[in-house]
């Protein structure tokens, strides 16, 4: 299994400020993911952390909004740009082995 | 439309008594996996099914490729069992990146 530390655990934020994510793996995982949660809903992909290369972003998230980086196997930030009360959610990374995915125990932003 | 249609939507169980959940798939799914998600938040892994049938304890949990569907069976239900939960499934094209139901919320009551 593959261990997934987030932090912050949650934070509030003003409007039009950056937030920045960490997650680091207790080991080297090839595929790092990011997600969101809004309240009472499912959780949506946002986008694949490449280890040394630019992201890839599902359809309605940009690196501009939601800049992400990959600097070696255990390591990923997810920073959301620009924040608005729409951004309210929770942020989960997720990594794989080869038979299950794994899932930090995510981050509540709140945005004010 | 959706590829993982999850129902019911919310459950109410009385403790010491069971149900079904269940997940269908509008396209061919490789694998799925079933999640806890607590009162903080946090996801629990409960299953990860390529085929076949999983018991763990309490819960049971089959995934059915051919049919496209997966369940999820919980017996003898306690008040910790509260949460909800999703079902999330790879497709064939999937590169470990899953779709996840709406998930169920379950409730469970003394």
């Amino acid at each position: 299994s593959v261990l997934l530390y987030q932090k912050p655990n949650r934070d509030i934020c003003q409007s039009g400020t950056s937030l920045k994510i960490q997650c680091v793996a207790d080991s080297q995982v090839v595929s790092m993911f990011w997600y969101q949660q809004f309240q009472e809903q499912s959780l949506m992909l946002m986008a694949t952390a490449n280890e040394g290369s630019e992201a890839t972003y599902e359809s309605g998230f940009t690196k501009d909004k939601f800049p992400i980086s990959r600097p070696n196997l255990t390591f990923s930030t997810l920073t959301v740009n620009n924040a608005r009360p729409g951004d309210s959610s929770i942020y989960f990374c997720s990594s794989t082995t080869n038979t299950e995915v794994f899932f930090g125990k995510g981050t509540r932003l709140t945005v004010v | 439309g959706d590829q993982v249609e999850q129902s019911p939507s919310a459950l109410s169980l009385h403790e010491g008594t069971g149900s079904a959940l269940r997940c269908n798939f509008t396209t061919t799914m490789r694998a799925v996996q079933w999640f806890q998600q607590n009162s903080r938040g946090s996801l629990i892994n409960l299953f990860y099914l390529a085929s076949g049938t999983k018991e763990n304890g309490r819960l049971k949990s089959t995934f059915n490729s051919k049919e496209s569907y997966s369940t999820l069976h919980i017996r003898d239900a306690q008040l910790e069992d509260s949460g909800t939960y999703f079902c999330a499934a790879e497709n064939t094209e999937g590169a470990d990146r899953l779709t996840f139901g709406k998930g169920t919320q379950l409730i469970i009551q003394p």
